[in-house]
């Protein structure tokens, strides 16, 4: 079955960097985008960005430029996501989701907290 | 960007009510908006695509209508496992932007 897997649980420390992974798994990688989608603790949904994994191409929100990192490995179907320079503000589940070039995320994975704390 | 705005922010209802939600995009769209359900700790599932298109598997109650700047999602007869929490998005362009969600809760 069609499933995105997301790496586990982070606790960082403000202006340190994390790294989330989501492997893909049930239908061809190179066929789809893969959007990440972020959730602060009682708030709606943010739109970070977006990887073609065929080619690895990238579009990011103005409000990450600079501090995100999609990046992806098609030996493996896996799909990354770094952010730096954490910040409080940064405390949130991010999610993978994957669409056609329509851009409507069909297929999610589960999320994965990222808390920043000092 | 294109900005979404759904309205109500929250809303009350009953088992079986019908119930209505509206997004509106600060600029033109047309078909190019989905409407999301999340629940509590869960991730948003898809529910309707180009404006009015089901996804597949999403029950028939639930339908989508609208183009342009402005759309509805309809629930024709609530179920206990809609309460929710609902997200419009624009997917004419980037950055992809979603509405602020509306709460659907039990009366």
């Amino acid at each position: 079955q069609v499933q995105l897997v997301q790496s586990g649980a982070e606790v960082k420390k403000p202006g340190a960097s994390v790294k989330v992974s989501c492997k893909a798994s049930g239908y061809t990688f190179t066929s789809y985008y893969m959007h990440w989608v972020r959730q602060a603790p009682g708030q709606g949904l943010e739109w970070m960005g977006i990887i073609n994994p065929s080619g690895g191409s990238t579009s990011y929100a103005q409000k990450f430029q600079g501090r995100v990192t999609m990046t992806r490995d098609t030996s493996t179907s896996t799909v990354y996501m770094e952010l730096s320079s954490l910040r409080s503000e940064d405390t949130a589940v991010y999610y993978c989701a994957r669409s056609l070039t329509d851009n409507y995320m069909d297929v999610w994975g589960k999320g994965t907290t990222v808390t920043v704390s000092s | 960007d294109i900005q979404m705005t759904q309205s109500p922010s929250s809303v009350s209802a009953s088992v079986g009510d019908r119930v209505t939600i509206t997004c509106r995009a600060s600029q033109g769209i047309s078909s190019w908006l989905a409407w999301y359900q999340q629940k509590p700790g869960k991730a948003p599932k898809l529910l309707i695509y180009a404006a009015s298109s089901l996804q597949s598997g999403v029950p028939s109650r639930f339908s989508g209508s609208g183009s342009g700047t402005d759309f509805t999602l309809t629930i024709s007869s609530l179920q206990p496992e809609d309460f929710a929490t609902y997200y419009c998005q624009q997917a004419n362009s980037f950055p992809v932007t979603f509405g602020q969600g509306t709460r659907l809760e039990i009366k």
